[in-house]
């Protein structure tokens, strides 16, 4: 199928710590992948993104490489800061004679300062 | 450019009731799909429309219908609300290279 797998939280930081938030996808073609932030009452933002294999998508000292072999596309920041604090959700593209998104469960973040 | 627009913000309705929501993509954009989020279910894929035709659809009852318009103007349709229905539901417009676009959204809460 068409699934994005992504590490539950909440994930508490302190600022400045270093940030992972796990993702998987299964292996259905080559998706293209994401990672969306959403803030509270807002909608989806754009966060990052890659289209093929090996590609790294970065934005605002977030990072994200689009692993093959592992079929990956962990989060990564290197020093959070309280305005971090949001849901991530990685998603998968899914290409089926049109364009739609499956996306993970969320993720949590909490940046204490 | 302006961004995903969606129209109302907040609705509150009641059991039974049908409701409609609307979205307007960027200009140039002429893919528009809808997904709607809860805490329980998290982010599901409703329907994706393309050039006003329905490309694809998610797993939901027939209460859930949508249709575009000729200037990709989008609307979302539920009828016979139910309690479940509470949630948040976004629109998103895309472009191949320029990916996903997401709105504000809708909160919708049926009492």
């Amino acid at each position: 199928g068409n699934s994005v797998t992504q590490m539950e939280g909440p994930v508490t930081l302190s600022e400045e710590a270093f940030l992972t938030i796990n993702c998987t996808y299964t292996a259905t073609g080559y998706p293209s992948l994401f990672w969306y932030v959403q803030y509270p009452g807002e909608g989806l933002q754009l966060l990052l993104k890659a289209t093929k294999a090996d590609d790294k998508g970065s934005n605002k000292g977030f990072e994200a490489t689009y692993r093959k072999e592992t079929t990956s596309f962990h989060l990564e920041k290197g020093s959070v800061q309280v305005s971090d604090s949001a849901v991530y959700f990685c998603a998968r593209e899914i290409n089926n004679a049109g364009n739609m998104l499956t996306f993970g469960g969320g993720t949590r973040l909490m940046v204490k300062p | 450019k302006a961004g995903v627009t969606q129209t109302p913000r907040y609705l509150i309705k009641t059991r039974g009731q049908q409701v409609t929501l609307s979205c307007s993509p960027i200009s140039g954009h002429r893919s528009v799909s809808w997904y709607q989020q809860t805490p329980g279910q998290g982010l599901q894929f409703l329907f994706e429309y393309f050039s006003e035709t329905q490309r694809n659809k998610g797993n939901f009852p027939g209460r859930f219908s949508g249709r575009q318009f000729s200037n990709s103007r989008s609307e979302m349709n539920v009828s016979t609300l139910e309690l479940g229905d509470s949630a948040l539901y976004l629109c998103a417009s895309s472009l191949p290279t320029d990916g996903y676009t997401f709105g504000s959204g809708t909160r919708l809460t049926v009492v």
